[in-house]
């Protein structure tokens, strides 16, 4: 079993939705938990960065992370088009380790008109 | 430069040869990565360097792989006698350091026939 399991998808949801995007996780030595977004024939890029429990909001995006259940969330409001992607969750340890990222198999989300 | 380079972006190789793959990190970032990811994939963690130091080889495959980073600023990737299951998008992506933003590059596709 992988440590962290995501969702592959597909996802299609129309225009103005919102999106809810969702990653499990083992190691419970993860304290750093982020989500990157992979447009077609791109790497992927930082969306949203967590450090431990909680809530963070930037914009139309808000991403959770709950500890006691190994389970990290990013929401999308009012989906766009623009936002027809792959989503990968990613995580780390931290310490030496904080740049060695697990990310998950990634969601392909499509946001049609 | 402006972001992270990588070549070449394709390649095309026979099994049993060696490829070498190249990343052209942000200048000025101090640690680089190197991830391997297979279609319909996260990327997989491979090797991280800060500067020409090499903490951690964790993620190499086999000793068929091996990285350097001679100067602390471009890498190379290097698998010797390739095989059909070496084929995935190797990418490199850099960073300042710590818990900096990981900048992607565009990934070389390798494809071993």
């Amino acid at each position: 079993q992988k440590e962290v399991e995501q969702d592959p998808g597909p996802l299609s949801v129309p225009e103005g939705a919102i999106v809810s995007l969702n990653c499990t996780y083992s190691n419970s030595a993860f304290q750093y938990f982020m989500w990157y977004r992979q447009y077609s024939r791109k790497g992927p890029e930082l969306l949203m960065y967590t450090y431990s429990s909680g809530n963070k909001e930037d914009g139309r995006f808000t991403a959770q992370v709950d500890k006691s259940s190994k389970y990290i969330s990013l929401f999308i409001r009012d989906s766009q088009p623009s936002d027809s992607a792959t989503y990968l969750c990613a995580m780390s340890a931290g310490g030496t380790s904080y740049g060695k990222l697990t990310f998950g198999q990634g969601t392909i989300l499509t946001v049609h008109p | 430069g402006a972001g992270v380079s990588q070549s070449p972006r394709y390649k095309v190789t026979k099994r049993g040869q060696d490829v070498t793959l190249r990343c052209d990190p942000i200048s000025s970032h101090a640690t680089l990565y190197w991830y391997q990811q297979a279609l319909g994939q996260g990327p997989e963690f491979l090797t991280y360097f800060n500067y020409e130091a090499q903490p951690d080889k964790s993620g190499l495959p086999s000793d068929r792989f091996s990285a350097e980073r001679p100067e602390g600023s471009i890498s190379t990737l290097t698998i010797q006698r390739t095989e059909q299951r070496d084929s995935a998008m190797y990418r490199c992506a850099s960073s300042l350091g710590g818990v900096d933003t990981q900048y992607f590059g565009p990934g070389t596709r390798l494809t071993v026939l």
